[in-house]
């Protein structure tokens, strides 16, 4: 199984820079996801990360490190639409995701 | 469009009473699964399925709660004798099948038990 952990809210400066982190202890591990998810919408795929290391999408990136257990969501140049709840979850052996709480990150002027 | 679609996007329903949802994946995608999501949790996973076959359950799925796929297309998920502990957001999600393993979730379906 897994277990995720991730802070329950976060709250930044349009414009700024900010990091989500995530840790996890799993059993069969195959990577893991970072969702979006606005309230009363469905999370939407962010990204997938299952090597060590940093991947950059645009104004977003995630970093894995396995050894550690340890990941992260960074954010730049905050805007006002990116407050929503950002979801860890760790693919197990089977690929099923299994997700955090969230971390509900709001974005003020 | 052609993402993942549920339906109805809200149902309210009396204690006791049964209630079925229907998800249709993106045309392509041989995985389907469903999950519940309350306020403040992340989504929890119920069950899903490669093509017609449910090869996962999770312990969540009491046995008042059924799901089939049975053409491997559009799945519907039943919840039978609903109890006010059901009220929820039922997501659909589905995803090649192929390895890694991108789900692409629908808007869901909010259940609420009176």
């Amino acid at each position: 199984g897994q277990n995720i952990d991730q802070p329950t809210e976060m709250t930044a400066t349009e414009g700024a820079i900010v990091q989500i982190n995530c840790t996890y202890q799993t059993s069969g591990f195959n990577g893991l996801f970072w969702y979006q998810q606005h309230a009363g919408e469905a999370p939407t795929f962010l990204s997938y990360n299952v090597l060590d290391g940093l991947e950059e999408k645009g104004r977003f990136s995630s970093f894995l490190s396995r050894s550690k257990g340890y990941s992260y969501l960074l954010l730049k140049e905050l805007q006002m639409k990116d407050s929503a709840s950002y979801l860890c979850a760790g693919a197990g052996g089977s690929y099923i995701p299994t997700f955090g709480r969230g971390t509900s990150l709001i974005v003020h002027p | 469009d052609t993402g993942v679609s549920q339906n109805p996007r809200h149902k309210i329903t009396k204690r006791g009473q049964n209630v079925t949802f229907r998800c249709d994946p993106i045309s392509e995608h041989n995985r389907l699964y469903w999950y519940r999501q309350t306020l403040g949790q992340g989504p929890e996973f119920l069950t899903y399925f490669q093509n017609e076959a449910q090869l996962e359950k999770s312990r969540l799925l009491s046995d008042r709660f059924s799901a089939e796929r049975p053409k491997g297309s559009f799945s519907t998920l039943e919840i039978q004798r609903t109890e006010q502990g059901d009220s929820a957001m039922y997501l659909c999600a589905s995803s090649l099948g192929t390895g890694q393993e991108t789900q692409y979730f629908g808007p869901g379906t909010r259940l609420l038990v009176l």
